[in-house]
């Protein structure tokens, strides 16, 4: 498989439940990215990797909480969540975290939070 | 203030009509790169193009083309005789050396009517 895959692509919780999202990639890159897509807002960054530390964390709310046991995995743990955490969450790589690198996109999470 | 606009939220044209998305950004860094990119209805954002802050070159590939001004802080995509596969949300983007921030517009959601 090439590219960036995510898992699952859809999904459904209520705002007790815990759940984890996937993302893997196989491009032989150092550097994952977690974004939330909304409606009518820009992508907004959430977490940056490399070479499996965390860089950035731009000030999300702590019931997201990113690991990235290796270069190419990287989950997001979601527990508590609120309505409006819903979105589209899309996974990304590059070749390193330096800013000038284009980054590689998975086909996202759609998740719902009832 | 948002680093990235694009002020254009939607756009329909019929095909083998020319379109020009817009793109104004907002930076103090001397370095910085641009990027293009464009999300199908499949979700995964596709990369299209990068710039860096000290080449103003104009750049054609295909059907594509992209005019950069530094003295307008505008980085415009023009796609000539559009098709129908050219439907998609296009996202601009740039990003700053320092401190390694990206910043992504809200998108222009472009229609290809056949």
């Amino acid at each position: 498989e090439t590219g960036v895959t995510q898992t699952p692509r859809h999904l459904v919780m209520g705002m007790t439940n815990k759940k984890s999202l996937k993302c893997e990639q196989h491009l032989g890159h150092n550097a994952m990215y977690w974004y939330k897509q909304s409606a009518k807002k820009p992508l907004e960054l959430m977490f940056v990797y490399s070479l499996e530390e965390r860089v950035e964390n731009n000030s999300v709310p702590s019931r997201f909480s990113p690991e990235c046991p290796n270069s190419s995995h990287l989950f997001l743990h979601l527990h508590t969540l609120q309505p409006e955490d819903s979105a589209l969450y899309l996974c990304a790589s590059s070749q390193t975290g330096a800013s000038f690198y284009e980054q590689y996109f998975g086909p996202g999470t759609r998740l719902t939070v009832t | 203030a948002q680093k990235v606009t694009q002020a254009q939220t939607e756009i329909s044209v019929v095909e083998k009509e020319d379109v020009t998305l817009d793109c104004v950004y907002e930076t103090r860094d001397t370095t910085y790169y641009l990027f293009w990119y464009k999300q199908p209805p499949s979700g995964e954002l596709v990369f299209l193009i990068r710039r860096n802050s000290f080449d103003e070159q104009n750049e054609i590939s295909g059907r594509y083309s992209w005019n950069f001004q530094k003295s307008t802080s505008s980085f415009n995509f023009t796609i000539t005789a559009s098709q129908v596969v050219d439907s998609a949300v296009y996202f601009c983007a740039l990003s700053e050396v320092i401190g390694n921030q990206f910043y992504f517009g809200t998108g222009t959601s472009l229609t290809v009517i056949p």
